[in-house]
């Protein structure tokens, strides 16, 4: 089993939709948890931190459940530049080592 | 804002050949890492190193070595490449406490034939 799982894409949503995207993590000592963003043939870049409390950032809003070891990303009101693969990251150990989620390919149509 | 840099964008290699990849960051980063991502895999971590000449194994550290001789550069080595290391390689770095995320290079893509 992988130590981070999200749901498997893709997605493919109308402008304007929204869209949840969820992922679980098995090791329990996970410190710090994050929503990383790729476009084709880029890099991952830091969409957003997760937090207990819940966090929002515009249209993005993440949550995190540390009991059921749940995370999850919700995309409102998807515009066509949000077409990308979301990665669901945890981090652990010293210094932190970020382990990765397949992702999930999210294609927004006009 | 933060910079990672990686030496070459795209690499085309022969079956054999020691491999260098190099990275460089600006911010006086304590961590640094080497990521491969394959289609269906994702990414998996390589190697990482926490300061000056330090290093750890992540998950697939078979055929690959690495050098950090000084804080900002971190070099990936693998020591005679194979068709099954064509892949993106990303390198990464961070600040020391685990609450921050990465910053990525944009990539090399290496082709071994």
């Amino acid at each position: 089993r992988k130590e981070v799982e999200q749901d498997p894409g893709p997605f493919n949503v109308p402008e304007g939709a929204t869209v949840a995207f969820n992922c679980t993590y098995s090791n329990s000592a996970s410190q710090s948890f994050f929503w990383y963003r790729q476009d084709c043939r880029k890099e991952p870049k830091l969409l957003m931190s997760v937090y207990s409390s819940g966090n929002e950032d515009g249209r993005f809003t993440a949550q995190l459940n540390r009991a059921s070891q749940y995370i999850s990303l919700l995309i409102r009101d998807s515009k066509l530049s949000d077409s990308a693969t979301y990665l669901c990251v945890v981090k652990r150990g010293q210094g932190g080592k970020l382990i990765f989620g397949q992702g999930t390919e999210l294609s927004v149509k006009p | 804002d933060v910079k990672v840099t990686q030496s070459s964008r795209y690499l085309v290699k022969r079956t054999g050949e020691k491999v260098f990849l190099e990275c460089v960051q600006d911010m006086d980063h304590e961590n640094m890492f080497w990521y491969r991502q394959d289609p269906g895999l994702g990414l998996r971590l390589i190697y990482f190193s926490y300061d000056v000449k330090m290093k750890e194994k992540g998950d697939i550290p078979e055929g690959y070595s690495v050098s950090r001789e000084k804080k900002e550069r971190f070099s990936l080595i693998l020591e005679s490449a194979s068709t099954n290391q064509t892949s993106m390689y990303l390198c990464a770095s961070s600040r020391g406490q685990a609450s921050y995320g990465y910053t990525f290079g944009s990539g090399t893509r290496l082709t071994v034939v």
